[in-house]
C-alpha cells in the first residue's frame, strides 16, 4: 500500500518548547487528516486539510499542508504535559493509510 | 451515540486457536476500516469496507486473516489459525463517507501465546 512517512519517529521536549512532526509521501495525497493518540487509547480526530498550501490552527497546534500536496506539518505552540502522545498524519484518498507517526513525550 | 463499538477488548488466546474481533460501526456511517497497530510497523490497514463491500484487502498479512461485513452495522475480523506474531492492537474505525472523519473504536488487545 501506499506510503507516508513521519518524521521523527520520536520526540521528547521540555514543557514550553514547541514541536514540529512532519509527514510525506512520494506520491500526490487527495487530502490529510491528522490524529492524536494518547498513550493506551484510541486515534481521535484532529483536522483535515484538502487544498494546497492550506493552514489552520487550533489553539497552540498549526497544520499545514504543502504545495505540491505532498507533504503537512503540525506544529505544536508551548507544548503542555496534555500534549503527549502519537501524532499520526493520513492520506484520506481511496483508502485511509496513516504515517508511521511521531511519539511526543513532554517532560515537565 | 456510542461510537464504534469493538469486542472483545482484550483476548488471550493459544497459538493455532481461532479468533474473532467483532465491530459495530457508527449508524449511518458508509465506510469501516480494519487496523493493526504494533509498535514495530505502527498503524496498518488492513481491508476497507465501503457500502459493506470489500473495497482493499491488499494490507492482509494473509489468508488465515478474514474480514466480513454482513450488514452496515457489523463487522468482524478473523484469524485462523492464530500465531504468536498477530499479537498487537486491532482498531476498528468508521466514517460517514470517504475523504470525511475517521472516528476508532476503543480497540482489542490481541496477545497469542
Amino acid at each position: 500500500g501506499q506510503q507516508v512517512m513521519q518524521i521523527p519517529q520520536y520526540q521528547h521536549v521540555q514543557e514550553g518548547e514547541d514541536f514540529t512532526t512532519y509527514c510525506n509521501s512520494s506520491t500526490t495525497l487527495s487530502n490529510i487528516q491528522w490524529y492524536k493518540q494518547r498513550p493506551g487509547g484510541h486515534p481521535v480526530f484532529l483536522i483535515q486539510l484538502v487544498k494546497s498550501g492550506e493552514v489552520k490552527k487550533q489553539k497552540r497546534l498549526t497544520f499545514q499542508f504543502g504545495e505540491a500536496k505532498k507533504n503537512s506539518s503540525l506544529h505544536i505552540t508551548a507544548t503542555q504535559t496534555t500534549d503527549v502522545g502519537t501524532y499520526f498524519c493520513g492520506d484520506t484518498g481511496n483508502q485511509f493509510y496513516f504515517g508511521t507517526g511521531t511519539s511526543l513525550t513532554v517532560i515537565p | 451515540d456510542a461510537g464504534v463499538i469493538q469486542s472483545p477488548r482484550h483476548e488471550v488466546t493459544e497459538m493455532g486457536q481461532e479468533v474473532t474481533l467483532r465491530c459495530k460501526p457508527i449508524s449511518g456511517h458508509n465506510s469501516l476500516f480494519w487496523y493493526r497497530q504494533t509498535m514495530m510497523r505502527g498503524l496498518e490497514l488492513l481491508i476497507y469496507f465501503n457500502n459493506n463491500v470489500p473495497i482493499d484487502d491488499s494490507g492482509m498479512p494473509e489468508d488465515r486473516f478474514s474480514a466480513k461485513m454482513p450488514n452496515a452495522s457489523f463487522s468482524t475480523l478473523k484469524i485462523q489459525p492464530s500465531e504468536p506474531r498477530d499479537s498487537a492492537v486491532y482498531f476498528c474505525a468508521s466514517s460517514l463517507k470517504q475523504n470525511t472523519e475517521a472516528f476508532f473504536g476503543q480497540g482489542t488487545r490481541l496477545t497469542v501465546v
